[in-house]
Order: structure tokens, then C-alpha cells, then sequence
């Protein structure tokens, strides 16, 4: 069945460093792939997301590009803030019944 | 500003008290779930719904029953509450595609129960 990998945290860097956060998946058929964003005290909310190989998901200076390829969708920001500081969810379609398939969570702080 | 809506975001009750957590939607949404949460931060689909009168349970087993019987509202029941319900509950909702690939979750946020 479909799944998602991502790379497990906490992630800790200071503040404007390049950030990236792995996710890797494996799935049948053409899934939609998204990145969601918890901040501390809310729930998810979605972050971005791509619908088809090689098209790149971009929202408030994060970028990912689904890679069929390699079978990722690896979240980046060129120059990360405080604010940034939250979990990061990969998540994937195609679970039973079409429900998402989430991730583990990474934990990313930013030091000023 | 949020959509969804959870009543209480924090409840702290005693074994073998009877508690229903609130979600309750704006947006018409059919289809709405209910997510654990762990402290590592881990989600589990504890229950779904694809609209009125339709709950289904995820795929993390849970002792909690749900009910729909308004579009807007998918309250979640812990009949007799125990410490191992200890977690962050978080609902969610979106629109029910036939092809649901395309339709991202709108999540509440969240509430913290504690059992003693």
C-alpha cells in the first residue's frame, strides 16, 4: 500500500540557514502529494501541494517539487525564521478510502 | 480564521467520566475526521464520516464512537474515560470528491484531554 517517509527530527537551525526536510514515498497509481504545517497550540494546516510529477508546490517562501523520479517531495526554504518554528507534515492520497497518509512530523526550531 | 471549531481545547476529567468532544464546520464540508494525536507528534485516523449519518472508523482502533447526524457537526464520545485517553484530539474536514486526491484537510485546533 502507498506510504510516506519523512526525515525524523528535532530539526534545529538558526535563524536565515537553508532549510530542508526529507519525505520520500511509495504509492500505486498518480497520488497528489502535500506538506502541512502545525504551529505550536493549532492544528495542521496546509502548506502547500502538488498534484502531478515534476510540478512544484510554493507558499510563503517554502517550495517542493513532486520528483517521480526519485519518489520525493522534499520541503525547502532558502532562509528560515523564528516564525517557521512548527512541525512539518509530508502526506500523501491514495490511503484507504481516500484518506490522506501522513507522515511521523518534524520538528524544526529556529534560533534567532 | 478558522472555519472549524473545537469546544474545549482543554478538559481535564476523571477515569470513568463520560465526555463528548465538539467539531463543528462552517464550510459545508461532507466529509470530516477525527486524528490523534501523540506527544511525538504522530497522527492516527481514529474515525471518518462522508456526511450525514456515515462514520467509519480509521485506522488506529479507539474506544471513542462518533456520531453525524448534521452536516456541520461530528462530535466525538468517550462513553467511560481512562488515563491511556490522554492525547490531543484534532478534527478535520474536506470536501468529498469521488477522486478525493485534490482536496486538502481544514483542521481544528485541536483539543488537549487529560484523564487523572
Amino acid at each position: 500500500g502507498n506510504s510516506v517517509t519523512q526525515m525524523e527530527g528535532p530539526v534545529t537551525l538558526s535563524e536565515e540557514a537553508f532549510l530542508t526536510i526529507n519525505c520520500t514515498y511509495t504509492a500505486t497509481g498518480y497520488p497528489s502529494l502535500f506538506w502541512y504545517v502545525q504551529y505550536p497550540g493549532e492544528g495542521l494546516q496546509l502548506l502547500l501541494k502538488a498534484t502531478k510529477a515534476d510540478d512544484k508546490g510554493s507558499n510563503k517562501g517554502f517550495e517542493a517539487t513532486y520528483r517521480k523520479e526519485t519518489t520525493s517531495f522534499h520541503l525547502e526554504k532558502g532562509s528560515v525564521q523564528v516564525s517557521d518554528s512548527a512541525v512539518y507534515f509530508c502526506a500523501l492520497s491514495g490511503g484507504s478510502q481516500g484518506n490522506l497518509i501522513f507522515g511521523k512530523g518534524t520538528k524544526l526550531s529556529v534560533k534567532p | 480564521e478558522a472555519d472549524i471549531y473545537q469546544t474545549p481545547r482543554y478538559l481535564v476529567i476523571g477515569t470513568g467520566k463520560k465526555i463528548t468532544l465538539e467539531c463543528s464546520q462552517t464550510m459545508g464540508h461532507d466529509k470530516m475526521y477525527w486524528y490523534q494525536q501523540d506527544p511525538g507528534m504522530e497522527l492516527h485516523l481514529i474515525h471518518y464520516s462522508y456526511g450525514v449519518n456515515s462514520t467509519e472508523k480509521g485506522d488506529l482502533s479507539s474506544e471513542s464512537t462518533v456520531s453525524r447526524i448534521r452536516t456541520e457537526h461530528f462530535p466525538l464520545t468517550l462513553e467511560s474515560a481512562r488515563p491511556s485517553h490522554t492525547s490531543q484530539y484534532l478534527c478535520a474536514s474536506s470536501e468529498f470528491q469521488r477522486s478525493s486526491y485534490n482536496s486538502p484537510l481544514h483542521f481544528g485546533n485541536g483539543t488537549r484531554l487529560t484523564v487523572t
